[in-house]
């Protein structure tokens, strides 16, 4: 099956700091990217969906100037976590869309944990 | 929008068959999907169903009714590292958002 891969795998950052996280589709392209992020003992909620040369469309709630996502290629999406705070330490996900391929079926990434100090 | 409900928890023992229920309200349907997932890891397909009935695909099975707003998940044979979380998400369609339920946290016991 499609390979999709997230860099880094757990970073720890201060209070205040930035955290840029990839997301790469690696044998396939992917237009679509969707950004996930999950709390401990909670499901997936999808913070954002990122679109290939666009801007990406974010969900009710969430930040688009904090979480800022650029997906510059058929194969890279990024996550920037700007002005990290305590409360944004959670498990980052994210999945891609094979292109042609069932328009349903999403691969995911395996994650980032981020702890902010 | 999309409403799904899953049990929170469930616990069985190893080589027995344990059933994980998914109940959902959609104004949109296209399919359902069933993740695995293990602590601290990203998820796993293991089905997507479309058309009512089951679908089996090893010791898994999933089945589905669409008139019921209904589908459950079925593992046989249950071995421990079958213990994780089980995910259920609805797909209305086309390019629209899959829609994640809680998730069941399946323990399986000696």
């Amino acid at each position: 099956g499609a390979v999709v891969s997230q860099h880094p795998s757990r970073v720890i950052c201060k209070s205040g700091t930035s955290v840029k996280i990839e997301c790469r589709s690696l044998d396939f392209q992917a237009t679509t990217m969707f950004w996930y992020r999950q709390f401990p003992k909670k499901s997936l909620m999808l913070m954002a969906t990122s679109n290939e040369g666009s801007k990406a469309t974010y969900e009710q709630g969430v930040e688009k100037d904090k979480f800022l996502i650029n997906h510059a290629s058929l194969t890279l999406s990024t996550l920037t976590v700007t002005s990290a705070h305590p409360e944004d330490s959670s498990f980052y996900i994210c999945s891609a869309r094979d292109m042609p391929g069932d328009v349903n079926e999403q691969f995911f990434g395996p994650g980032t944990r981020l702890t902010v100090l | 929008g999309q409403n799904i409900d899953q049990p929170t928890e469930m616990t069985a023992t190893e080589g027995a068959i344990v059933q994980i229920n998914c109940t959902y309200q959609t104004s949109g349907f296209n399919g359902l999907f069933w993740y695995q997932q293990h602590a601290g890891e990203a998820p796993t397909f293991l089905s997507y169903n479309v058309l009512d009935g089951l679908e089996e695909k090893g010791r898994f099975s999933s089945f589905l009714s669409r008139s019921k707003g209904y589908s459950y998940l079925l593992l046989k044979e249950l071995q421990m590292k079958d213990s994780a979380s089980y995910l259920c998400a609805l797909s209305p369609g086309g390019y629209q958002k899959v829609t994640f339920g809680t998730g069941t946290k399946l323990q399986v016991i000696p």
